[in-house]
Parts: structure tokens; C-alpha cells; sequence
């Protein structure tokens, strides 16, 4: 089982830009939230898509949209990037989320 | 949000069990206790969960207080790949997302 992928592992991006950050639910997830962590912070809740809607959302700007797919995929997309964007945007799938997440390995976010 | 309470860091000697210790103060009647760990450059990894019995797995055991407001995760004995930051959240119906904390640094001494 591949667990949850994501992709790009690393990625420098300028002031301003926009960046999408994919993700592929563990086999059997169908549902896929994402979470941002600056260094030495512990997780923050972002949003959570499921059925291809978003459900549930965090203390995050409109700059930061999401979307899941039919095979319920998912990506985050952040507008209008800031330097304290920088952080691991981490991906995490379940099925019953009381029984638990898997999370990814992350995507390491460098703005300058 | 919920709110969770565990001590910054934490070590113990290789071999030796570790109870890593965690405050609930909001937490609901019918809240899902989780714990995560998270290794350097790795996201976090699923330890266990329980609502209000303890319960045991292959990777630890959970002891849940009865007014719920507090829980312990036990290592039973303690391996240098157990070395890692550990996060006490919760889970909630209606509120489907973990909040995490800055989480227990633990180090292991071999």
C-alpha cells in the first residue's frame, strides 16, 4: 500500500506567485485534509475536502483554495504568495476519521 | 478549537517504559482522543485513538482518565526509533479535524 503521495517533495517559489500542491489519498480514503507547519509548530488545519466539496475549513485566507477529484485526489492551490507561506504542507487521508489519518511525507514550501 | 496541554519535552532511558502525559481541558462527551508522533523530515504517523476505555495496540497503549480530561500514552519499552515529537489531539463529530498542539519532544537515552 503506497500510502499518501505527495508531490513535489520541495519548492521555491517568488513573493506573488501561485503554487498548486498535490495529493493522492491512501487506497480506500476518500476523504483528504490539509494542514500547514512552520517550523517547530505543530499542525494547522487548513480544510477538508470530501465528496469533492470542501467541508470543513481553518483560519486561512481565500488565497489558499482546494479541490478534490473524482478518484479523490486533491490539490491545494495558494494565490499571491507571502514569505511567511513558507512552511511543510502536509496532505492527510481517511476513511472514518475517528478511526485515524495517514498523513504524507509533505510538501516543503520555500517563498523568497 | 480544542484545546490539548502536554510538557515540551520529555526523556527516557532505552528499554524503559514512557508515559507521555496530556491535558484535555474543552473536551466533549464525545470526542475522539488521537495520538500522532512525527519523526525529523516526515509527516506525522497514526499511534492510537480511544473515546473513553483504554486501549492497547502493537505500537503503544492509551490510558484515558474517566472525566476524560486527561490521557496517557505508554511505550511500553522505549527504542531509539521512538525518538520524535508526540501530539495528543482530538476528534470530534461535527468538527472533523485534529488540532494539534507543539506536541512532546522525546528523546530516548540509549
Amino acid at each position: 500500500d503506497a500510502g499518501v503521495t505527495q508531490s513535489p517533495t520541495h519548492l521555491i517559489k517568488t513573493r506573488g506567485q501561485q503554487v498548486t500542491l498535490r495529493c493522492s489519498p491512501k487506497s480506500g480514503h476518500d476523504t483528504v485534509s490539509w494542514y500547514q507547519q512552520a517550523l517547530g509548530q505543530g499542525p494547522q488545519f487548513i480544510f477538508q475536502y470530501y465528496e469533492e466539496e470542501e467541508r470543513q475549513r481553518g483560519n486561512f485566507p481565500d488565497r489558499f483554495s482546494g479541490h478534490q477529484f473524482p478518484n479523490y485526489s486533491s490539490e491545494l492551490n495558494v494565490n499571491a504568495l507571502l514569505l511567511g507561506d513558507s512552511a511543510l504542507y502536509l496532505c492527510a487521508s481517511s476513511f472514518q476519521g475517528y478511526n485515524g489519518y495517514t498523513f504524507g511525507s509533505g510538501t516543503r514550501l520555500t517563498v523568497v | 478549537d480544542a484545546k490539548t496541554t502536554q510538557p515540551n519535552s520529555m526523556e527516557s532511558n532505552e528499554e524503559e517504559p514512557v508515559h507521555l502525559p496530556c491535558n484535555h481541558s474543552t473536551i466533549s462527551g464525545t470526542d475522539y482522543i488521537h495520538w500522532y508522533r512525527q519523526l525529523p523530515s516526515q509527516g506525522p504517523e497514526y499511534v492510537i485513538h480511544g473515546l473513553t476505555s483504554n486501549v492497547n495496540n502493537r505500537m503503544a497503549s492509551l490510558a484515558i482518565a474517566e472525566d476524560r480530561k486527561s490521557s496517557t500514552l505508554i511505550l511500553h519499552r522505549a527504542t531509539l526509533r521512538d525518538a520524535a515529537v508526540y501530539y495528543c489531539t482530538q476528534w470530534g463529530f461535527g468538527n472533523e479535524k485534529l488540532t494539534f498542539g507543539t506536541g512532546t519532544r522525546l528523546t530516548i537515552i540509549p
